[in-house]
């Protein structure tokens, strides 16, 4: 079975600064999608980024940039020039592109970590 | 489109009470979920659906039964509320995945604060 690891709990960033959230996952399989989500204090759901499995380019999303190291089974989310709005709950999310976990379109979440931008 | 809607938003029961928790899409989104959210687990799976009058057991399904009678709506029950059933549960709904990988995304619903006494 597959598995998502976030071992930071609690992250802190200065406005402006880079930031990087890890996230670590555990498969048998080569093709799958992993997701970042952002959850802000309204407790709102956001997709952030995607990246696909089969794709060696690391997907970017404005400020917002991942690095996908598919051997190593790591995807890290980078947020540059932080803002105080992305204060909020990332979760990393794994995406079975096999099987029945394919046809389904079930996630696997991580724990999260918890993202603070000081002023 | 109000998206994904989530009825009601809180709601305090007290151990053995019984509940229905109803989410709506309006997405036309065939396949839908329920997750629970507890401090330091993540989300977790509980049931899902595939399409209109389908479900499937997720994760952590004890406790809890769904059905989804109109392919907009999906609901959960609790028919013996346990204290270990205070938690967050948030709807998800998503496109089918034929559609391709833009399909993939999950959108989900405000979220319902349980607490069961």
């Amino acid at each position: 079975a597959q598995t998502v690891t976030q071992s930071q709990p609690e992250m802190s960033v200065q406005e402006a600064e880079t930031v990087t959230l890890s996230c670590t996952y555990d498969t048998s399989e080569s093709d799958y999608y992993l997701f970042w989500y952002k959850q802000p204090p309204s407790r709102q759901m956001i997709l952030v980024i995607r990246q696909e499995a089969y794709k060696q380019q690391n997907a970017t999303e404005n400020r917002f940039s991942v690095n996908f190291q598919k051997a190593a089974k790591s995807f890290s989310l980078k947020i540059s020039d932080s803002q105080l709005g992305d204060a909020a709950m990332y979760f990393c999310a794994y995406r079975s592109e096999e099987g029945y976990g394919g046809a389904t379109n079930k996630l696997i979440f991580g724990t999260g970590t918890l993202l603070a931008v000081q002023p | 489109n109000a998206g994904v809607t989530q009825t009601p938003k809180f709601r305090v029961l007290k151990t053995g009470q019984s509940m229905t928790l109803l989410c709506a899409q309006d997405m036309n989104h065939e396949y839908m979920y329920w997750y629970r959210q507890d401090p330091g687990m993540g989300l977790r799976l509980i049931h899902y659906s595939v399409g209109e009058g389908t479900t499937a057991k997720g994760e952590v399904p004890d406790g809890y039964n769904v059905s989804r009678l109109k392919k907009q709506n999906f609901l959960l029950g609790l028919e013996s509320a346990a204290p270990s059933q205070t938690s967050v549960y948030f709807c998800a709904s998503s496109y089918e995945i034929l559609a391709g990988p833009s399909s993939y995304e999950q959108y989900f619903g405000p979220g319902t604060r349980l607490t069961v006494t």
